[in-house]
């Protein structure tokens, strides 16, 4: 199994401003992804960030606000810019799994808060 | 991508089986099966996987008919600290697509 740690863990962040999360793992990966998890809701898949090159991003979530990098096989990073309210949610970052299972592994998530 | 229906809650009580079972009537050939476990302020956990049949590992087991149209994950002697969210998710492995999810609460 992978261990997954973020950056930061929770943040409280006024809006119009910008947060970048960090995410990194404890071997290396060619699949990182990224998710929202609003309030008591379901997960929801932001990206796909496979190192060298673009993201992929899934319907409704844009390069512009969601900018991702990914730098080398053990980390990314996931800015959220300009941000509202509407961005309050739980943002968590995971790897594929190396096993025989298509298994995801996932980091403990980062609370953002923004008022 | 397949849609899954699963109960939104379920009570159970310590020691008892637990079943829960997801709808996925519109499953593809290629599509996995798999069934993750979050806890409170915490990553979804990986419980099972399966194609067809029966899987077993050491926390759960996964039924699945021939038809593939629907699942059953079973939770062996539920603990209060099975007491989570468990979501059953139908598609490529590597694109998760989550559900809503079965809030499972176990209690003594």
């Amino acid at each position: 199994s992978a261990v997954i740690s973020q950056k930061p863990s929770r943040d409280i962040c006024q809006r119009g401003t910008s947060l970048t999360i960090q995410c990194q793992v404890d071997s290396q990966v060619t699949m990182m992804f990224w998710y929202r998890q609003q309030p008591g809701q379901s997960l929801t898949l932001i990206a796909t960030a496979n190192q060298g090159s673009e993201a992929t991003y899934e319907s409704g979530f844009v390069i512009d606000k969601f900018p991702i990098s990914r730098p080398n096989l053990t980390f990314s990073t996931l800015t959220v810019s300009n941000m509202s309210p509407e961005d309050s949610s739980i943002y968590l970052c995971s790897v594929e799994g190396q096993g025989p299972s298509y298994e995801q592994y996932f980091g403990p998530g980062t609370r953002l808060t923004v008022t | 991508l397949a849609k899954t229906t699963q109960p939104i809650s379920m009570d159970s009580y310590e020691g008892q089986e637990v079943n829960i079972t997801c709808s996925h009537n519109n499953i593809a050939t290629n599509d996995y099966i798999t069934w993750y476990q979050q806890f409170p302020s915490q990553g979804p956990r990986f419980i099972i996987q399966g194609y067809k049949t029966k899987v077993t590992n050491e926390v759960a087991s996964l039924f699945i008919p021939a038809d593939r149209k629907s699942s059953t994950l079973s939770l062996p002697r539920v603990s209060l600290s099975d007491t989570a969210v468990y979501y059953c998710l139908v598609g490529e492995p590597d694109k998760l697509i989550f559900g809503t999810g079965t809030r499972l609460q176990v209690f003594p």
